[in-house]
């Protein structure tokens, strides 16, 4: 069974101090993993989609990245505006197969 | 304006009533998705369609109904045998070509049974 695992489940940083946010997952052939950020009580907005190892994406603060077995979204001097949950997803290697989600990375970025 | 709308945003319903949730989109999308998010689960899909008047269970569709008529609506129903409905209800949609792989989301519906 695919499995997208995201860590940490919450993170706290302080308004600046740069981090990275982690998915890993298991599903063999991937076909594209994206990332989305969804503030509380609203859809989730689409950030990215990487589709081969090595590939790198960005916008203003965020960028991420993608290996073999994970992925990473790198944030850069956060601003409390960054504040949310961020989930990530993969699409198996039929395209038609519905996206795995992870269970999302919750992000405070304290002024 | 392109994009998915869901309605209402806020639903309250009775134990034992079925109710009926909205999802209507513009973008000319093949496919498209209802998910389930309750706090510290993620999203669980309950049922997509990927081509008019076809569609198929996601991994909790017990207690949920779904129909797609027309290629830009796809609303959801939730029976009274769905023992737990209370959460916030995501709608989403995306085309099917080889190159388009992103899929995006409409603005929610909170149903809270009372």
């Amino acid at each position: 069974e695919d499995q997208v695992t995201q860590s940490p489940e919450a993170l706290r940083l302080q308004e600046g101090e740069s981090s990275s946010l982690n998915c890993s997952y298991t599903v063999s052939g991937l076909r594209g993993l994206f990332w989305y950020r969804q503030d509380p009580g609203k859809g989730p907005e689409f950030l990215f989609t990487l589709y081969s190892a090595g590939e790198e994406k960005e916008k203003e603060r965020l960028k991420a990245t993608l290996t073999k077995k994970e992925s990473f979204l790198h944030i850069t001097a956060p601003k409390p505006e960054d504040s949310a949950t961020y989930l990530c997803a993969v699409q198996a290697p039929s395209g038609n197969t519905p996206l795995v989600f992870g269970k999302g990375t919750r992000l405070s970025v304290i002024a | 304006d392109g994009g998915i709308t869901q309605s209402p945003k806020y639903l309250f319903r009775k134990e034992g009533q079925n109710v009926t949730l909205s999802c209507e989109q513009n973008l000319n999308h093949d496919a498209m998705y209802w998910y389930r998010q309750d706090p510290g689960q993620g999203l669980r899909l309950i049922y997509y369609s990927q081509i008019v008047n076809d569609f198929q269970k996601g991994d909790i569709a017990e207690g949920y109904s779904v129909s797609r008529e027309k290629k830009e609506s796809f609303p959801l129903t939730v029976t009274s045998a769905q023992k737990n409905p209370t959460a916030f209800y995501l709608c989403a949609s995306r085309r099917m070509a080889a190159a388009y792989n992103e899929q995006f989301f409409g603005p929610g519906t909170r149903l809270t049974v009372l």
